[in-house]
């Protein structure tokens, strides 16, 4: 099955710094790769997702990068602000509307951020 | 956030005992998720349904049970819970239609002891 490698574990920055956070794919089959921020003692929330037949998606300070030769993503936070401190997950599926996939996730082990003022 | 809810939201309870968890949605979604969330290894997948009657297992099924008797309610039981079956339990929900997004619920905290 799926196995999704994410990196670092852990990430501080300050205000402003932009930060990255990485993440490795193994199955060649996936084609879609959700990025979810999760707050302390809340539920995790779709922040950007990407499809594998772009390489690139932004929305305001958010970006991610998909290199499909390499199987790895990435999360790019510019400007960083206190609030964007949270836990970031990846995750990849090989989404297939009406398929056999269900849609099924196979998330990373999580990224803990931490925007210092 | 989308009409999914989950009860209880926390729940203590001993080794052996039987539990259910309830996930319920008023959105219509054909597709529904248990995921378990521990420290160091992200959401899990338990079991998922892809419509009334149908589930299947996810990654980390054993010692749980799932039912779907109708689309709003996917029911998550521990036959017999175990200590290492402490854990944040979520519901998530998608129509797997157009958008891939799946929706979470605001989580169960379950604590065996």
């Amino acid at each position: 099955g799926e196995n999704v490698e994410q990196h670092p574990s852990t990430l501080s920055v300050q205000e402003g710094d932009s930060a990255v956070i990485k993440c490795t794919y193994s199955d060649s089959a996936s084609n879609y790769f959700p990025w979810y921020k999760q707050e302390l003692g809340k539920r995790p929330q779709l922040i950007i997702d990407i499809r594998s037949n772009v390489g690139e998606k932004k929305d305001q300070r958010i970006a991610v990068t998909l290199n499909k030769t390499a199987k790895h993503f990435s999360l790019h936070i510019t400007e960083t602000q206190p609030e964007d401190s949270a836990v970031y997950f990846c995750a990849a599926s090989t989404a297939n509307a009406g398929g056999t996939s269900y849609g099924k996730l196979t998330f990373g082990q999580g990224t803990i951020l931490t925007v210092h003022p | 956030d989308a009409g999914i809810t989950q009860s209880p939201r926390h729940k203590v309870t001993e080794t052996g005992t039987p539990v259910t968890l309830r996930c319920h949605q008023t959105e219509n979604h054909r597709y529904m998720y248990w995921y378990r969330q521990d420290p160091g290894h992200g959401l899990r997948l338990i079991h998922y349904s892809y419509g009334v009657k149908d589930t299947d297992k996810g990654e980390v099924s054993d010692g749980y049970s799932v039912s779907r008797s109708k689309t709003e309610d996917f029911l998550l039981t521990l036959e017999s819970a175990t200590s290492s079956q402490t854990s944040v339990y979520f519901c998530a929900i998608s129509d797997q239609r157009g958008s891939y997004e799946q929706y979470f619920g605001p989580g169960t905290r379950l604590t065996v002891t």
